[in-house]
């Protein structure tokens, strides 16, 4: 069974700063996808950014990135040049390639500062 | 962009009552999810279509939950009878497919409170 968690209930960044959110994971397989979905206050989550198991390289989508460390089951994401707009829950999430769901930590509410 | 609809957006309801949420996917997505979200905790899958057919209800207490999507496109989501613990954001997420890493769409929930 796959398990997330989220270690920081909450976390505080100043506006134009860089913050970084954790997430580490246990799954027995080799391969799986691993996401961060964004949960702004009364709006949809989005997915921000996902991560293929079998790639070493970090993904990046602008301003977001993830630090994926396969050995230690670590999967964190950096945020730079945090925006007002990016004041959100931030769950952390995994899925295998054959399984159907995914497996969620239980978030992190991210407070920027102006 | 085509988005999941979801209704009603917010619904308050007695226990023992009936009640029922409705989710339009993004068309052409054969992938359709329900999940709950207790307030402060992540997203739990309770049950996962594709097309019309259930392809995962494990976590769905089928006593007193059922789930339909009847022509493979709309889902609705019923609790009979409900209870206080019920109370929840019930998200319901489409995808094009379920396997491998192909991204889940969100709609804007259905937030229930059992009174």
């Amino acid at each position: 069974a796959q398990t997330v968690t989220q270690s920081q209930p909450e976390m505080s960044v100043q506006e134009a700063e860089t913050v970084t959110l954790s997430c580490t994971y246990d799954t027995s397989e080799s391969d799986y996808y691993l996401f961060w979905y964004k949960q702004p206050p009364s709006r949809q989550m989005i997915l921000v950014i996902r991560q293929e198991a079998y790639k070493q390289q970090n993904a990046t989508e602008n301003r977001f990135s993830v630090n994926f460390q396969k050995a230690a089951k670590s999967f964190s994401l950096k945020i730079s040049d945090s925006q007002l707009g990016d004041a959100a829950m931030y769950f952390c999430a995994s899925k295998t390639p054959y399984g159907n769901k995914l497996v969620f930590g239980a978030g992190t509410i991210l407070r920027v500062k102006s | 962009e085509a988005e999941v609809a979801q209704s009603p957006r917010y619904k308050i309801t007695e226990k023992s009552q009936a009640v029922a949420f409705w989710c339009d996917p993004i068309s052409g997505h054969a992938t359709l999810y329900w999940y709950r979200q207790i307030l402060g905790q992540g997203p739990e899958l309770l049950v996962q279509f594709q097309d019309e057919s259930v392809v995962d209800d494990s976590q769905l207490p089928k006593d007193r939950f059922s789930a339909e999507r009847l022509k493979g496109v709309d889902s609705t989501l019923k609790i009979q009878p409900a209870e206080l613990g019920d109370s929840a954001m019930y998200l319901c997420a489409s995808s094009k497919f379920g396997y491998e890493g192909y991204e889940q769409y969100f709609g804007p929930g259905t937030r229930l409170t059992v009174t």
